[in-house]
C-alpha cells in the first residue's frame, strides 16, 4: 500500500529530553511537511521541504528541528526549547515542490509530556 | 497576517439533511482552496478543492462554492450519513504558498 507512516502513535517525553518523531512516504512525493495541531484548533505549519537536503521554517519552527536526508523521510525532533510540546503532529506530503495543493496526510503522532 | 474566519465550531444536523459548512478567507489574491475531513485521531482526508477561475465545484455528494467577491468558501454536503461526522477544514493558498488552515466545524449527525 502507498502512503504515509508516522510511528509512533503515541510518544510521551520527560522534561529536558529531545524526542524525534517518524514520518515515511513511499508515495514518491518530492516535498513533505510537518504540522502541529492542538486541540479544537486548526494546523499550524512547523517546518517544510521541497527537496532532498532542504527545509524551510513554518511558522511555529522555535523548539523543532528536522532532516531530509533520503526522499522518503522527514523526522521530526521536538527539543527541550519547545515549551509546551504536547500536541498532536501530522507529516504531510505532496506531489512535487511547487505543488502546495492536495497534501496527504499520515495518521499523526500524539506527543504527551511527562 | 493571512487567516480563516468565520467558522463555527460545531454544527448539528439530521441525517438526510444537506450540511453546510462557511469559511472566510483573508487573501483575495489567493488562488486555491481546499477543505479536508479529519475523523477523530487521525490524519486530515483531502475532499474536495477548486481554483479562483471557478465559483463551483462538485464532487461525489459534496459541493464547493467560491464567493471570490466577498471571500467566502462553503462546502456542501448533500444528504449527510453518520459516515461524514468530523471535523471540516477549510484552507487557501496563502502568499507564501504555504496552506492558511481554518479552525475547523465539528459536524455531528443527529439520528
Amino acid at each position: 500500500d502507498g502512503g504515509i507512516t508516522q510511528s509512533p502513535k503515541y510518544l510521551f517525553r520527560k522534561e529536558g529530553q529531545n524526542v524525534t518523531l517518524s514520518c515515511e512516504q513511499n508515495l514518491n512525493h518530492d516535498a513533505m511537511y510537518w504540522y502541529r495541531q492542538d486541540p479544537g484548533q486548526g494546523l499550524r505549519l512547523i517546518y517544510y521541504s521541497q527537496i532532498v537536503n532542504d527545509f524551510q521554517k513554518g511558522d511555529i519552527a522555535e523548539g523543532y528541528s528536522v532532516s531530509r536526508e533520503k526522499k522518503e523521510s522527514f523526522p521530526l525532533t521536538v527539543t527541550s526549547a519547545q515549551k509546551n510540546p504536547t500536541a498532536f503532529y501530522l507529516c504531510a506530503s505532496s506531489i512535487s515542490r511547487g505543488s502546495w495543493e492536495t497534501q496527504y496526510f499520515g495518521p499523526g503522532t500524539w506527543l504527551l509530556v511527562l | 497576517g493571512e487567516s480563516v474566519g468565520l467558522h463555527l465550531p460545531t454544527l448539528s444536523v439530521q441525517e438526510g439533511d444537506n450540511s453546510i459548512i462557511n469559511c472566510a478567507y483573508s487573501n483575495s489574491a489567493s488562488d486555491y482552496f481546499i477543505w479536508y475531513k479529519q475523523e477523530s485521531g487521525k490524519g486530515p482526508q483531502f475532499i474536495i478543492d477548486i481554483r479562483s477561475n471557478m465559483d463551483k465545484r462538485q464532487g461525489q455528494r459534496v459541493t464547493v462554492l467560491l464567493n471570490k467577491t466577498v471571500k467566502h468558501l462553503s462546502l456542501q454536503i448533500a444528504a449527510t450519513q453518520p459516515g461524514d461526522s468530523a471535523v471540516y477544514f477549510c484552507a487557501f493558498k496563502g502568499s507564501n504558498y504555504q496552506l492558511i488552515w481554518g479552525a475547523g466545524t465539528k459536524l455531528i449527525i443527529k439520528p
